[in-house]
C-alpha cells in the first residue's frame, strides 16, 4: 500500500534558526497536504499542494511539491517558539474513489529560546 | 462556526469491554474520517464516511467498526478492547470526500484499556 516517509523524525534548534522536514511517498501524489499539531492540541491543517513543482509561502513557512509529485517539504525561517509541534505531510494518491489521506509520521519540531 | 466535537474526551475501559466514541463534524461537512493516534505508529487511518456510506477503510481488525447518521454525526465501535486499542482517537471533518480544503479535527478520545 501506499507509504509516506518523513524525516527527520525529531528536530532541536535554536530560535532563530532554520528549520525543514522532508516528506517521501512511495507512490505518485494527487495532492500532498501539510498540518501542525501543537503539544496536548490536534492537527491543524497549513496548506494543501497540488501542482508539480508549487511551491506556497505563508510568512516564515515555505511549502514546495517535487516535479515527480512524489516529495514536499516544508521550510521554517528564522524558527520562534510559537513553531513548536509536531509537523505531519498527508499524500493522496488519484484514482477511483479512494481519497484517504496517508500521514507521514511526522516531525517533532522543539525551539530553544 | 463550531468545530468538529468529540464526545467523550477521556475515557477508562477494561479489556474486553466495548466502547463508542462520538464525532459531530463542522456544520455542512459531510465527509467523516477517523484515525488511530499513537506515539509509535502516528496516525493510523480508520475509516471514512460520506452521506452516511464507508468509503475507505484502514488496515484495523473487525473489531473497530463505525456508522454516519443522516445529520452527518459519526460514531466509531471498539469491541472486544485489547490493551493495544489505548490511544487517542480523532475525528476529521471536511466539505468534499477528496478533503480538498483540508481537514478539520476535533480534539480527540484519549482511551486508555486497563
Amino acid at each position: 500500500g501506499q507509504q509516506v516517509m518523513q524525516i527527520p523524525q525529531y528536530q532541536h534548534v535554536q530560535e532563530g534558526e532554520d528549520f525543514t522536514t522532508y516528506c517521501n511517498s512511495s507512490t505518485t501524489l494527487s495532492n500532498i497536504q501539510w498540518y501542525k499539531q501543537r503539544p496536548g492540541g490536534h492537527p491543524v491543517f497549513l496548506i494543501q499542494l497540488v501542482k508539480s513543482g508549487e511551491v506556497k509561502k505563508q510568512k516564515r513557512l515555505t511549502f514546495q511539491f517535487g516535479e515527480a509529485k512524489k516529495n514536499s517539504s516544508l521550510h521554517i525561517t528564522a524558527t520562534q517558539t510559537t513553531d513548536v509541534g509536531t509537523y505531519f505531510c498527508a499524500g493522496r494518491t488519484s484514482g477511483g474513489s479512494n481519497y484517504k489521506l496517508t500521514f507521514g509520521k511526522g516531525t517533532l519540531l522543539t525551539v530553544n529560546p | 462556526k463550531a468545530g468538529v466535537t468529540q464526545t467523550p474526551r477521556y475515557l477508562i475501559k477494561t479489556r474486553g469491554q466495548q466502547v463508542t466514541l462520538s464525532c459531530s463534524p463542522i456544520s455542512g461537512h459531510r465527509s467523516v474520517s477517523w484515525y488511530q493516534q499513537t506515539p509509535g505508529q502516528g496516525l493510523q487511518f480508520l475509516f471514512e464516511y460520506f452521506s452516511e456510506t464507508q468509503r475507505n477503510k484502514g488496515n484495523f481488525p473487525g473489531r473497530f467498526s463505525g456508522r454516519q447518521f443522516s445529520n452527518s454525526r459519526s460514531e466509531m465501535n471498539v469491541s472486544t478492547l485489547e490493551l493495544g486499542d489505548s490511544a487517542l482517537y480523532l475525528c476529521a471533518s471536511s466539505l468534499r470526500l477528496d478533503s480538498s480544503y483540508g481537514y478539520t479535527f476535533g480534539s480527540g478520545t484519549r482511551l486508555t484499556v486497563v
